[in-house]
């Protein structure tokens, strides 16, 4: 599995802009890089996805390093239920067949 | 629109019984995984389904561990004979054909299991 490296956990306050970095040096070239987030008691949730371009949802937007070994998950104004572990996933296709979610950042929203 | 349903939400069995946890996923989702987090360990993929047809099978741990989808709609994930290691929540997920603008996997809530 190509590995992706996180910060164990990271602060915002509320209404603030997150940045959550993702360092991803083994990446192939049909590698795509997954964000899924997981709230207390609740199963993953997907959150965004790229594969070489940035990209943007009503959730949040991706930003993909030019070499593609790193990537930030952007949040543009944390809330509150925005408190999570966030996981960076690689996987060598889309879809969620085989997804490696590792430790993950844990999010903790200050309000 | 329903989402991805799991049965039960918990469960608590003794070593060397059998447990049979069971997941709805979204109507017309023909894609279905299995995902597990054990001891406070990291989520690991179990095996996924298309249709009624295991498609990988990689992440099952031994043979202890059976998964169906009989009909390629409900699937079930049966233990026997469970280990107390068995322990953890089991997590399954439904998702339509992957391609590059459709790769959102939804998740249902998890099945508690607790072996004693």
């Amino acid at each position: 599995d190509a590995k992706t490296t996180q910060p164990n956990s990271m602060e915002s306050n509320e209404e603030e802009p997150v940045h959550l970095p993702c360092n991803h040096s083994t990446i192939s070239g049909t590698d795509y890089i997954h964000w899924y987030r997981q709230l207390p008691s609740q199963g993953p949730e997907y959150v965004i996805h790229g594969l070489t371009s940035n990209v943007n949802n009503r959730m949040a937007s991706l930003a993909i390093a030019e070499d593609r070994k790193s990537s930030t998950l952007i949040l543009h104004r944390a809330t509150l239920r925005d408190a999570a572990v966030y996981y960076c996933i690689l996987s060598w296709g889309p879809g969620a067949n085989n997804l490696f979610f590792g430790t993950g950042t844990r999010l903790t929203v200050i309000p | 629109e329903a989402g991805v349903t799991q049965f039960p939400s918990h469960s608590v069995i003794e070593k060397g019984q059998t447990v049979t946890l069971r997941c709805d996923p979204i109507s017309g989702h023909d894609n279905l995984y299995w995902y597990r987090r054990v001891m406070g360990k990291e989520i690991k993929f179990l095996l996924h389904f298309v249709k009624e047809s295991k498609q990988d099978e990689s992440g099952m741990p031994n043979n202890r561990f059976l998964a169906e989808r009989t009909g390629g709609t409900y699937s079930t994930l049966k233990v026997q004979p469970a280990e107390l290691e068995d322990s953890g929540v089991y997590f399954c997920a439904s998702s339509l054909p992957p391609g590059p603008n459709n790769t959102e996997a939804f998740f249902g809530q998890g099945t508690r299991l607790t072996v004693v």
